[in-house]
């Protein structure tokens, strides 16, 4: 079975700084891997996902994630991030036979003044 | 539609009491799911159609859960004799076609919070 760790459940950050948000999986196949993000009072939306190919994956908004299978991680990275990154965002995993998405607790961005 | 909707979005309802929450996917879209979210918590997975079959039940914490999806579009989910313990958000999402080797995005719903009191 797979799962999803996201060891930061709060990360607070200087507008304009990088940041990465990271994400380790578990599982004892190929999976596909995603960033979903979700914005204050608002539904969950696909920030990005890898399926097979370059290991760096580009998303909207600026994100990417790097697919690093030894270290079995997809941490989600942001040169510069800017306020209205304030969002939550959660890391999750598809077993390649199966429909069903393992979702991690998901990791808090608060963008600092 | 333009993108999945969920009603009502917000249900207060008294320990005991059945309450069932609906989804409209995206029109065409073959495969729905249904999630819950816990406060503080991921989305965890219940239970998906593709179309009005239900493969996969196996999210679904207790036999007072149970979904439909008659018609291959519009699906409910049913929580009988409702517990202070159901109180999550419960999420829709649909996709085009099922997953495995081309899986398709998953589009979310606004969700519904329920409040079991």
């Amino acid at each position: 079975a797979q799962s999803v760790t996201q060891l930061d459940s709060q990360v607070p950050v200087f507008e304009e700084a990088p940041v990465e948000l990271r994400c380790n999986y578990s599982s004892s196949v190929s999976v596909y891997l995603f960033w979903y993000v979700q914005y204050p009072n608002q539904g969950l939306q696909l920030l990005l996902k890898y399926l097979s190919g370059s290991t760096l994956v580009k998303g909207i908004n600026g994100f990417e994630a790097e697919f690093n299978k030894s270290q079995t991680s997809f941490h989600l990275r942001k040169p510069s991030v800017h306020i209205s990154d304030t969002a939550e965002y959660f890391c999750a995993v598809s077993d390649r036979r199966d429909d069903k998405i393992i979702f991690g607790k998901g990791t808090r961005l608060h963008i600092l003044p | 539609g333009a993108g999945v909707s969920q009603s009502p979005r917000y249900k207060v309802t008294k320990r005991g009491q059945d309450v069932t929450l609906r989804c409209d996917p995206i029109s065409s879209h073959a495969t729905l799911y249904w999630y819950q979210q816990a406060l503080g918590q991921g989305p965890e997975f219940l239970t998906y159609f593709n179309y009005e079959a239900q493969p996969d039940k196996s999210g679904l914490p207790s036999d007072r859960f149970s979904a439909e999806r008659p018609e291959g579009s519009i699906s409910t989910l049913t929580i009988q004799r409702t517990e202070q313990r159901d109180s999550a958000m419960y999420r829709c999402a649909s996709s085009r076609i099922a997953g495995g080797a081309n899986i398709e995005t998953q589009y979310f719903g606004p969700g519904t919070r329920l409040l079991v009191l």
